[in-house]
């Protein structure tokens, strides 16, 4: 597959660490934010979303932690494994318009 | 698999020439988002369409068309092509369009000579 982004920010992690990737959003009245996992080759995966009532979403060895207060994203990665090597893309929205606005993404390299 | 199918995987093409991108998205999903993702570059939104209807425009250029069709599926037109339009096309497809989960397709490949 081909590389996407290869001036991103990378996160090396080893093999059964945990990891966090942040990201920081623009607007402060975006309501719903998704974060999605693309491997080398392919489209943007889904992981997990949350909306802006909430400050802490966990789904199957991913949390995801929201903090408007900073317009500050994280995702949170448990005993992260070499199958999570990816590039990870926040992504904000609002109910009141119809735009998607993705980060510039965070490539997670994990080492065996 | 999202469900989400573009065709074709790949596109080799000439400056100023013209390229039709298909897009179908899930099934029972009414809206359709197409992107662009360059080598340096995040996913660059371009428009999304609705039931048929466009719904926003994001950075599309001139050159650049869409529509969606009334079986739901989707096309983009590339148009006067140059060396700078080569990159990765992707579609998504969410059920109510708004503030909903995107599920992209594979992406369209496409190079420009």
């Amino acid at each position: 597959g081909e590389s996407v982004g290869l001036h991103l920010p990378t996160l090396s992690v080893q093999e059964g660490d945990n990891s966090i990737i942040n990201c920081a959003y623009s607007n402060s009245a975006s309501d719903y934010f998704i974060w999605y996992k693309q491997e080398s080759g392919k489209g943007p995966q889904f992981i997990i979303d949350i909306r802006s009532n909430m400050d802490k979403r966990q789904g199957q060895r991913v949390t995801v932690l929201l903090n408007k207060t900073v317009k500050h994203l994280s995702l949170q990665i448990a005993a992260t494994q070499p199958g999570d090597s990816a590039v990870y893309f926040c992504a904000e929205t609002n109910t009141g318009g119809f735009k998607t606005i993705f980060g510039a993404g965070t490539r997670l390299f994990v080492k065996a | 698999d999202s469900g989400v199918t573009q065709t074709p995987k790949h596109l080799i093409t000439a400056t100023g020439q013209r390229v039709t991108l298909r897009c179908s998205p899930r099934s029972g999903d009414l809206s359709v988002y197409w992107y662009q993702q360059s080598l340096d570059q995040g996913l660059q939104f371009l428009i999304q369409y609705y039931n048929g209807e466009e719904r926003a425009k994001g950075n599309i250029l001139e050159r650049f068309s869409a529509q969606q069709f009334p079986d739901l599926h989707s096309e983009l037109n590339l148009s006067s092509l140059e060396l700078g339009d080569s990159a990765l096309y992707f579609c998504a497809s969410s059920f109510q369009g708004f503030a909903d989960t995107q599920y992209f397709g594979p992406g369209t490949r496409l190079t420009v000579l």
